[in-house]
């Protein structure tokens, strides 16, 4: 069964500071991973989709890469504002069966002024 | 286009009630998924339909818990005999055909309670 993992929990930043969240999962044979944004009391947004034939997606300041051999995701946020404060959710999509997408627990970024 | 809609956003059951959650998926959308969210936890897989078809139901927690999608667009998840331990919330995501590059897109969820 696909495990994953996301570290830190909770991560607290002054604005302006570049921020690296990392997700790792441990079935390396997956078709896509996932990279969500989550408001409080809100559903989840989209951020960046890599397939797993891409190394890595950018949108704005906001980068995602992928390391399928050693089961790592890495989400790069430059420049941070306080309205990235949220919770950022990774999900994997693997190989096999019905496709289901497996989430990890989240990380919860304060972005303080 | 509008997004993926979920009703109600909010609903507080008394311990043993039924419940019944409704998700609009984006229009033309084949894939459906359910999902619970414990408060503070990631989002746990519960039910996938491709069009009227549930491929999978591994995730549903008990028998009390059951999921339809009649005619391949609007669903719905039921819950019999509501307990303490089914509150959280409740997401349902939608994408647009079965491929495994397609992006998932979520409503806002519906948040139950059980007293």
């Amino acid at each position: 069964k696909q495990e994953v993992t996301q570290i830190p929990a909770a991560l607290s930043v002054p604005e302006g500071e570049n921020l690296v969240l990392n997700c790792s999962f441990t079935d390396s044979a997956i078709y896509n991973l996932q990279w969500f944004r989550q408001d409080p009391g809100k559903g989840l947004t989209s951020l960046l989709l890599i397939q797993s034939s891409q190394r890595e997606q950018t949108s704005g300041r906001l980068n995602a890469s992928l390391d399928k051999s050693s089961g790592r995701s890495t989400l790069y946020i430059a420049a941070s504002q306080p309205g990235d404060s949220a919770t950022y959710l990774c999900a994997v999509k693997v190989a096999g069966g019905s496709y289901i997408p497996t989430f990890g627990r989240g990380t919860s970024l304060i972005v303080h002024p | 286009g509008a997004g993926v809609s979920q009703s109600p956003r909010y609903k507080v059951a008394k311990r043993g009630q039924d419940v019944a959650l409704r998700c609009d998926p984006i229009s033309g959308h084949v894939s459906l998924f359910w999902y619970q969210q414990a408060l503070g936890q990631g989002p746990e897989f519960l039910t996938y339909f491709q069009n009227e078809a549930q491929l999978d139901k591994s995730g549903l927690p008990s028998d009390r818990f059951f999921a339809e999608r009649p005619e391949g667009s609007v669903s719905t998840l039921k819950i019999q005999r509501t307990q303490q331990e089914d509150s959280a919330v409740y997401l349902c995501a939608s994408s647009p055909r079965t491929s495994v590059d397609e992006k998932l897109f979520f409503g806002s969820g519906t948040q139950l309670s059980v007293l």
